[in-house]
């Protein structure tokens, strides 16, 4: 099985900075890696598809690159509705597999 | 409008079968590939099982092989769930595929809790 290895596992940070977080495959996923958000008590939220592609609906300071084993999701001019946790999901190939999640906190 | 409505969780006892199921609304079943994927207390997310929009393939996470079974019928997907352990207490979310063409999980129900305890 593919491993995804996501890091920070937790960062704190202030509204209006950046932040990236990221996700390493044990090998080479194509761009089959998609990023959801999970608010506390909710079901996840898809973000980002195809390592890159941004949902309908999702504010434009979501932005995901990468491609292979090395992805990446960035929040540009952070809002308070974006402190939550993040989780990347490789589909390349069965069974699929999740990163352990990113939990963004309010410094 | 999609629509996941999942159903049938609650306490069991170790070693016990439980079905799950989620009714969908506002598509066909029949086109879109779906996934059950689960979530302990306090922990991350953990793929469950898929099932491609034929009903023709099924995969499982090597955790739940041999014991749980996803099936579908034409409004409804199901996870009939044997031998159950405590290692299976989760939050269960029905996923449907975002679109046709494509094999992202978007849409999600809001789950229903399994507690496997004697």
């Amino acid at each position: 099985a593919i491993q995804v290895t996501q890091s920070p596992s937790s960062l704190s940070a202030s509204v209006g900075d950046t932040v990236t977080f990221s996700c390493r495959a044990s090998r080479g996923i194509r761009n089959d890696l998609a990023w959801y958000q999970q608010q506390p008590g909710k079901a996840p939220k898809l973000l980002i598809f195809g390592a890159s592609y941004l949902q309908n609906g999702v504010p434009p300071r979501f932005s995901g690159s990468g491609s292979g084993t090395d992805f990446f999701l960035t929040i540009s001019s952070l809002q308070p509705e974006d402190f939550a946790a993040y989780y990347c999901l490789q589909t390349y190939s069965y069974p699929h597999t999740f990163g352990q999640g990113t939990r963004l906190e309010i410094k | 409008q999609v629509q996941l409505v999942e159903s049938g969780g609650g306490v069991v006892q170790p070693g016990t079968s439980l079905r799950l199921s989620c009714a969908a609304s506002g598509f066909s079943l029949s086109s879109y590939g779906m996934h059950w994927v689960r979530q302990a207390p306090g922990q991350g997310l953990e793929w469950v099982a898929s099932i491609s929009y034929d009903g023709g393939q099924k995969f499982y996470a090597d955790s739940v092989k041999g014991r749980f079974t996803v099936s579908k019928d034409t409004n409804t997907l199901y996870l009939h769930m044997d031998g159950q352990r405590r290692e299976d207490t989760a939050m269960y979310y029905c996923v449907r595929d975002l679109s046709l063409a494509t094999a992202w999980p978007g849409y999600w129900g809001q789950g229903t809790l399994v507690t496997v305890s004697s």
